[in-house]
């Protein structure tokens, strides 16, 4: 089936470092979505992204969608304790509600003050 | 975004019994899906449960096991039939948006003795 591969897995860093994490796949898609998900709890949305190209950001977060429609990335800037989670990236391969979402195995984001 | 709530929040049930988590949204919506999480693993989509028929689910899950209802635009149940320890996860029930992006709920976490 479809797969995004996302990269990297897991990530230790410093307070007030930048991060920057990715999708690719094989497949085109039409949507990209970026999730967070602390412990306990369900995935929370972050950013949605629904044009190639198109830069959008929340915040410290920034998000593109690749120009051949097959990536995304996330960069979050300045990072806080609270930034520690694990993020997800999700592609929607249909048009809005048609289709259903295909999620990548997250990044694991761990801060240290 | 709607606000979703599920219950319970977390059980420990016996091997060969039953359990039924149900999923509430605040607003109608007429798209809702629900996802297993195994642990530390990413979403994986078992259904998506439709208002008056019969829910369509996704390859390597059957009705038999995961039996699904949607009564009405609000609510939809999901039940995880003769449960084995392998069925220990999370089940998240999400919402859909015509632009396509999905709001979780906060998630139901299983421990299958």
């Amino acid at each position: 089936g479809q797969q995004l591969n996302q990269s990297p897995q897991s990530m230790f860093i410093q307070e007030g470092e930048d991060v920057s994490m990715n999708c690719t796949s094989s497949s085109i898609f039409n949507t990209w979505l970026w999730y967070k998900q602390d412990p306990g709890e369900g995935p929370v949305l972050l950013i949605a992204l629904y044009k190639a190209g198109e830069l959008t950001s929340n915040g410290r977060l920034t998000a593109q969608f690749g120009i051949t429609r097959k990536d995304s990335f996330l960069n979050i800037s300045a990072s806080i304790p609270s930034d520690v989670g694990i993020y997800f990236c999700a592609g929607l391969r249909y048009g809005g509600s048609q289709g259903n979402l295909i999620f990548g195995k997250g990044t694991k984001l761990s801060v240290k003050p | 975004s709607a606000v979703i709530s599920q219950k319970p929040s977390r059980d420990i049930c016996q091997r060969g019994t039953s359990l039924t988590i149900q999923c509430q949204v605040d607003s109608q919506v007429t798209m809702m899906f629900w996802y297993r999480q195994q642990p530390g693993q990413s979403l994986t989509l078992i259904a998506t449960a439709n208002q008056g028929s019969e829910a369509t689910y996704e390859s390597g899950f059957v009705i038999d096991k995961f039996p699904i209802s949607r009564p009405n635009l609000t609510f939809s149940t999901l039940t995880v039939s003769n449960m084995s320890p392998e069925d220990s996860s999370i089940y998240l029930c999400s919402v859909g948006s015509r632009a396509g992006e999905q709001f979780f709920g906060p998630g139901t976490r299983l421990t299958v003795l």
